[in-house]
């Protein structure tokens, strides 16, 4: 079935550094896939998404390529904060779900 | 705009009792779902509702589990005669317009059910 796996973490940096999580799935077709963001006690909240082939999402300086011929959808930022700690969770659109992977967990030292 | 709310946060039960989560969707989102999470693992599906109906059910467990999304009221989980097995953090998310739109969902903070 349709899946989603993403590197284990939990991942440790110092501020300013670069972030890559990596994101690859597994699906019949094109999905759209995203990635969401877990801040401490908060719910999952949409960090970006890309809905085709060569799509690039963006927000708050992180970024995803849709990347058809890897079958994957990174994430990356260029000069992390420690505001930037939290869970992050790629995702693809199944019908009627969100299929996720099961999160990497990012650390940002001060 | 309030959020999605889910109560209890944290709810414990001991082997056999019942357990009843409650989520009340952000206003005007009139599709629910919700997910699983067990330790260690990633967010997994179980049922999404549309007020009144049950649209999809196939990640839910065929015995002890049900759902509910009353046309007044919060939506329910309720998870019958509950085992350590049913130990989990469980989200509800909504939307507007369901999830072939966007594809956003709203996600709450979760409910922890802790089964002793």
């Amino acid at each position: 079935g349709d899946s989603v796996t993403q590197m284990e973490g939990p991942v440790t940096l110092s501020e300013e550094a670069f972030l890559t999580i990596n994101c690859t799935y597994t699906a019949t077709g094109y999905p759209s896939l995203f990635w969401y963001v877990q801040y401490p006690g908060e719910g999952l909240q949409l960090l970006l998404k890309a809905t085709k082939a060569d799509d690039k999402g963006s927000n708050k300086g992180f970024e995803a390529t849709y990347r058809k011929e890897t079958t994957s959808f990174h994430l990356e930022k260029g000069s992390v904060q420690v505001s930037d700690s939290a869970v992050y969770f790629c995702a693809l659109r199944v019908s009627n779900e969100l299929v996720f992977g099961k999160g990497t967990k990012l650390t940002v030292n001060p | 705009n309030a959020g999605v709310m889910q109560n209890p946060r944290h709810l414990v039960r001991r082997r056999g009792q019942e357990a009843r989560l409650r989520c009340s969707p952000m206003k005007g989102h009139s599709h629910v779902y919700w997910y699983r999470q067990l330790p260690e693992e990633g967010l997994k599906f179980m049922v999404y509702l549309q007020k009144e109906n049950i649209i999809d059910e196939s990640g839910m467990p065929k015995e002890r589990f049900s759902a509910e999304f009353p046309k007044e009221g919060p939506s329910i989980l309720r998870i019958q005669q509950v085992v350590r097995g049913d130990s989990a953090a469980y989200f509800c998310a909504s939307s507007p317009t369901g999830i072939e739109g966007t594809g956003e969902l709203f996600f709450g903070e979760g409910s922890r059910l802790t089964v002793l």
